[in-house]
């Protein structure tokens, strides 16, 4: 079967980083997506990973290691507006390309 | 800036109602989604297209169908309304290098 396990919420402080985890089980791999998605917006692209490392872009960082199934993304100076769900989608295999969803990461920023 | 436009943000229908969700892209991108999201469930797809005229089933297709008579247009119709087909309706449109971008979505409530 296919499976990505996010944790369902996490709660961070102003000015903190934070690391939201993201696993999955896929048949065939062919990239992985970070969306972040305010409440009642669309999900918006932050990230995509196809190779194993570090991908850097600004404040966010996105991680992947295909051999463990895992990713990461990283998210230095925290803001209030930082708040919102961050959802990991993985690429499959196939000649269709399907993006597979997980059911995101609910972020809550403190004062 | 890619641009996916959904031509409806709210919608009340009632049950058994036919209702026609449009979505158009300007970039053309020959790859097409609808996905649906709901609280605890994330985001799942419906239909996919990737060219004119050409559809494929996703995972929910059930009482869904899909029109793509032009490149730049995917329509998701729900043929009889059902009050589970209330949701938010999420368009998307995939770029060559394989990002995916979202439409602003189209909250449905079948009364």
């Amino acid at each position: 079967g296919q499976n990505i396990d996010q944790p369902t919420e996490m709660t961070a402080t102003e000015g903190a980083i934070v690391q939201i985890n993201c696993t999955y089980q896929t048949s065939g791999f062919n990239g992985l997506f970070w969306y972040q998605q305010h409440a009642g917006e669309a999900p918006t692209f932050l990230s995509y990973n196809v190779l194993d490392g570090l991908e850097e872009k600004g404040r966010f960082s996105s991680f992947l290691s295909r051999s463990k199934g895992y990713s990461y993304l990283l998210l230095k100076e925290l803001q209030m507006k930082d708040s919102a769900s961050y959802l990991c989608a993985v690429k499959g295999g196939g000649a269709t390309n399907k993006l597979i969803f997980g059911t995101g990461t609910l972020l809550a920023v403190q004062p | 800036d890619v641009k996916v436009t959904q031509s409806s943000r709210y919608l009340v229908k009632r049950t058994g109602e036919k209702v026609f969700l449009e979505c158009v892209q300007d970039m053309d991108h020959e790859n097409m989604f609808w996905y649906r999201q709901d609280p605890g469930l994330g985001l799942r797809l419906i239909y996919f297209s990737y060219d004119v005229k050409m559809k494929e089933k996703g995972d929910i297709p059930e009482g869904y169908s899909v029109s793509r008579e032009k490149k730049e247009r995917f329509s998701l119709i729900l043929e009889s309304a059902s009050t589970n087909q209330t949701s938010m309706y999420l368009c998307a449109s995939r770029t060559p290098l394989d990002t995916i971008y979202f439409g602003e979505g189209s909250w449905l409530t079948v009364v």
